[in-house]
């Protein structure tokens, strides 16, 4: 079965410091892979997504994230974290039906 | 301006009661999904659409009923069945990558 995991519930980072959000899944073959964010009460936003090539993808908001086929790994990054960057982090596999992590809340400290 | 609109953004209704959630695209997108989203569950499938006059279930479809009448229509009906209806639901549609664009999404509480 198909399984997304986000092993950090709720991350705290400093404004101005860099970031970097952790994600494993299991999946028959390699998906398309995601990540969204969500601000309270909000739909989800697209960040990046990735099939195929380069493995280091860009994102909006200044985000990237890494695929590592031998981690079964998408973690997402970014390199100097801004307070409107608080939210929920949601990394996502699949294909013609998605499978959602449980999410990373990410807190901003100044 | 394309999207996804989703009324009413607040729903309450009596425990007992059917309610519809609304949900419309002007994406031009064939698929279209609902998702239930609880405190630390992250989402979960209810029903999806990939085609008008045709739906799957997912994977919590007990107590909700759904129909795709029009491309741009996925309505959502909770009904009575559905034991804890109370949640915040989604609507979204997908795109040629299989990413998903979502709507606002509408809070139900049920009491």
């Amino acid at each position: 079965a198909q399984s997304v995991t986000q092993p950090d519930i709720h991350i705290t980072v400093s404004e101005g410091a860099s970031l970097e959000l952790r994600c494993n899944y299991s999946y028959g073959a390699t998906p398309y892979l995601f990540w969204y964010v969500q601000s309270p009460g909000q739909g989800l936003q697209l960040l990046l997504k990735y099939f195929s090539g380069d493995t280091l993808v860009q994102g909006i908001k200044g985000f990237e994230a890494e695929f590592k086929r031998s981690q079964s790994s998408f973690n997402l990054r970014k390199p100097s974290v801004h307070w409107s960057d608080a939210a929920e982090y949601f990394c996502v596999v699949g294909y013609s039906t998605l499978t959602f992590g449980k999410g990373t809340m990410l807190l901003v400290s100044p | 301006d394309g999207g996804i609109t989703q009324s009413p953004k607040y729903l309450f209704r009596k425990e007992g009661q059917n309610v519809t959630l609304s949900c419309e695209q002007n994406l031009n997108h064939d698929a279209m999904y609902w998702y239930r989203q609880d405190p630390g569950q992250g989402l979960r499938l209810i029903y999806y659409s990939q085609i008008v006059n045709d739906f799957q279930k997912g994977d919590i479809a007990e107590g909700y009923s759904v129909s795709r009448e029009k491309k741009e229509s996925f309505p959502l009906t909770v009904t009575s069945a559905q034991k804890n209806p109370t949640a915040f639901y989604l609507c979204a549609t997908q795109g040629a990558d299989f990413e998903q664009y979502f709507g606002p999404g509408t809070r139900l509480t049920v009491t």
